[in-house]
């Protein structure tokens, strides 16, 4: 079935650093990507999404290219800050017996230190 | 104010015993779903609903059943708990196709399961 990678379980980043946590998606035809934020003690957030090849969501100084070529989605920051610090998410919609869901990976712990 | 809700926040079970997790959403959405998450399995869906009376079986569906009465509720019950489902659940609600716009979580119960 279709699926989403992301190769790193944690990531360590000192302030102003630049960020890249990757995603790699397995699936045919276009599916949409997301990325979402979990922050300590809270339900995960929506952050941006994209649909089509060479189409780049952004939300909060966060932003990622969808590339059909490389099949990936990796989320990028220029600068980090503490307050990013959060557990980071890839998904993309799939589609089921009955209708289309969304698949996750497993997710990217992100810390920022000062 | 929050638009998905989830009780209780956190239970302590033990095995055998049933449990039954409630979520409400307000934000007229049709599709609702439950996950559980877990270190290094990231979020992975447990049951979804595409409207009231519907419940349709996610990628690990085994041990959970799922009950949608309205358009704001869905229920996930286990009714003979084990340790191997201690975990966190969230709840999310969203719009449809679900494979294609965002969802909105829910702040999660914490289970444990002796």
């Amino acid at each position: 079935g279709d699926s989403v990678t992301q190769t790193e379980g944690q990531v360590a980043l000192s302030e102003e650093d630049f960020l890249t946590i990757h995603c790699n998606y397995s699936a045919s035809g276009y599916p949409a990507l997301f990325w979402y934020v979990q922050y300590p003690g809270e339900g995960p957030q929506f952050l941006f999404r994209a649909s089509r090849d060479k189409e780049k969501g952004s939300s909060r100084g966060f932003e990622a290219t969808y590339d059909k070529g490389t099949t990936s989605f990796h989320l990028r920051k220029a600068s980090v800050q503490e307050s990013d610090s959060a557990v980071y998410y890839c998904a993309l919609g799939d589609r089921g017996n009955s209708g289309t869901y969304q698949r996750f990976g497993t997710g990217t712990k992100l810390q920022v230190v000062p | 104010e929050a638009a998905v809700t989830q009780s209780p926040r956190n239970k302590v079970a033990v095995t055998g015993g049933k449990v039954t997790l409630s979520c409400n959403q307000t934000n007229n959405h049709n599709n609702m779903y439950w996950y559980r998450q877990d270190t290094g399995h990231g979020l992975r869906l447990i049951h979804y609903s595409y409207g009231a009376g519907s419940t349709e079986k996610g990628d690990i569906p085994d041990g959970y059943k799922a009950s949608r009465p309205s358009q704001e509720n869905f229920s996930l019950i286990l009714e003979l708990a084990t340790p191997s489902q201690t975990s966190v659940y969230f709840c999310a609600s969203g719009d449809a196709p679900g494979g294609d716009y965002e969802q909105y979580f829910g702040p999660g119960t914490r289970l444990t399961v002796l």
